[in-house]
Parts: C-alpha cells; structure tokens; sequence
C-alpha cells in the first residue's frame, strides 16, 4: 500500500537558519503530495501541495519539488522564524481519491 | 468565515464512561472525516462519509466506536465504553469534494483514566 515517511525529529534551529525536512512516498501511482503544518493547540492546515512529477508547491516562505525519480517531497525554508515552530506533516493521496496517507510528523523548534 | 468547529475542545473521562465528540462542518462541504492522532500510530482516518453517508469506516477500531452524521452540518464520533487506550486527540475534517483539500478542526483532545 501507499506509505509515507519523513525525517523524525525534533529538529531545533535559531532563528533565519535554513530548514530541510525530508519526506520520501512510495505509490502504485502517480500521487499528489501535501505538506500540512499543525500549529500548537490546532488542527492541521494545508501548507503547499503538487500534483504532479516537477511541480513546486510554495507557500509562505517554504517550498518543497515533486521528485518522482527519487519519490521525494522534501520541504525547504531559506530562513525560520520562530513563528514557524510547528509539526509538519507530509501526506500523500492517490488521483481524486479521498484517503490521504500521513507521515508520522516532524516537530520543528525555532529559537530566537 | 467559520472553519470546522469541534466540541469539546478537552475531555476527560473514567474508563468505562461513554463519550461522544461532537463535529460541524464547513457549510457547503459535502465530505466529513474523523481521524485519531496519537503518538504511536500518528494520524489514522477512522471514518469518511459523503453527502451524510458514511462510505468508509475501516478505520473504525471496534465495536465500541461509533459514528453518525444525522445532516449536512453536524456528525458524532461515540465510544462506549470508554478505554485508556482511546486516549488521543480526534480530529474532524472536511472538504467539498472527496479529493478537494481537507481543513481541520481544531481537534478534541481526550484522555480516558
């Protein structure tokens, strides 16, 4: 089945640091791949997403590429705030299907 | 605008205890989720209904889980008994469509002695 997995952490940084999470998929398809950001005391918001091999989602600051030949969906930020501290989770979800596969989430810490 | 509104946002309760969440969607959504987070296990969806049918509940763990969406704006997650092992945060979510984006509620967050 679907799966997805992502660096675990906690990942600690200063403030303006350069932040890369790793999340790599594995699909029978051709899936569309979701970062989604839970804020403290909050549900899940959608952060970026790409539907397909070569798309940049991009949003706020952060970016991640759709790699197919590596299967990889990694999120980058060229410079955290501490605002950013949050978990990040990547998601995967085959065609216009409703199930979304989560990876287990990856706390990021931002200290000024 | 209103996003999906959860209730209660905290629950604690005695094992053994029946609890029901409490969720509304979005107005307008037509798709509705309940999933479970935990940190063993992360995010698991529990239940998905369309247009106020549920369509999959593999996810359910047993009996003793239950869930209802009686109209378009509001749906129960049940568990009676209540067992230490439920303790979790449960989220609801929904969408307009089945594969349009998921917004979140803010979760309830339950803890079961």
């Amino acid at each position: 089945g679907n799966s997805v997995t992502q660096m675990e952490g906690p990942v600690t940084l200063s403030e303006e640091a350069f932040l890369t999470i790793n999340c790599t998929y594995t699909a029978t398809g051709y899936p569309s791949l979701f970062w989604y950001v839970q804020y403290p005391g909050e549900g899940l918001q959608l952060l970026l997403k790409a539907t397909k091999a070569d798309d940049k989602g991009s949003n706020k600051g952060f970016e991640a590429t759709y790699r197919k030949e590596t299967t990889s969906f990694h999120l980058e930020k060229g410079s955290v705030q501490v605002s950013d501290s949050a978990v990040y989770f990547c998601a995967s979800r085959e065609g216009s299907n409703y199930k979304l596969t989560f990876g287990k989430g990856t706390l990021l810490t931002v200290n000024p | 605008d209103a996003g999906v509104i959860q209730s209660p946002r905290h629950e604690v309760t005695e094992m053994g205890q029946e609890v029901t969440l409490r969720c509304k969607p979005i107005s307008g959504h037509n798709s509705l989720f309940w999933y479970r987070q935990t940190m063993m296990r992360g995010l698991e969806l529990l239940i998905y209904f369309n247009n106020n049918v549920p369509i999959d509940d593999s996810g359910m763990p047993e009996d003793r889980f239950s869930a209802k969406m009686p109209n378009a704006s509001f749906s129960t997650l049940k568990i009676q008994p209540s067992e230490p092992r439920d303790s979790a945060v449960y989220f609801c979510a929904s969408s307009l469509g089945a594969g349009e984006t998921q917004y979140f509620g803010p979760g309830t967050r339950l803890l079961v002695l």
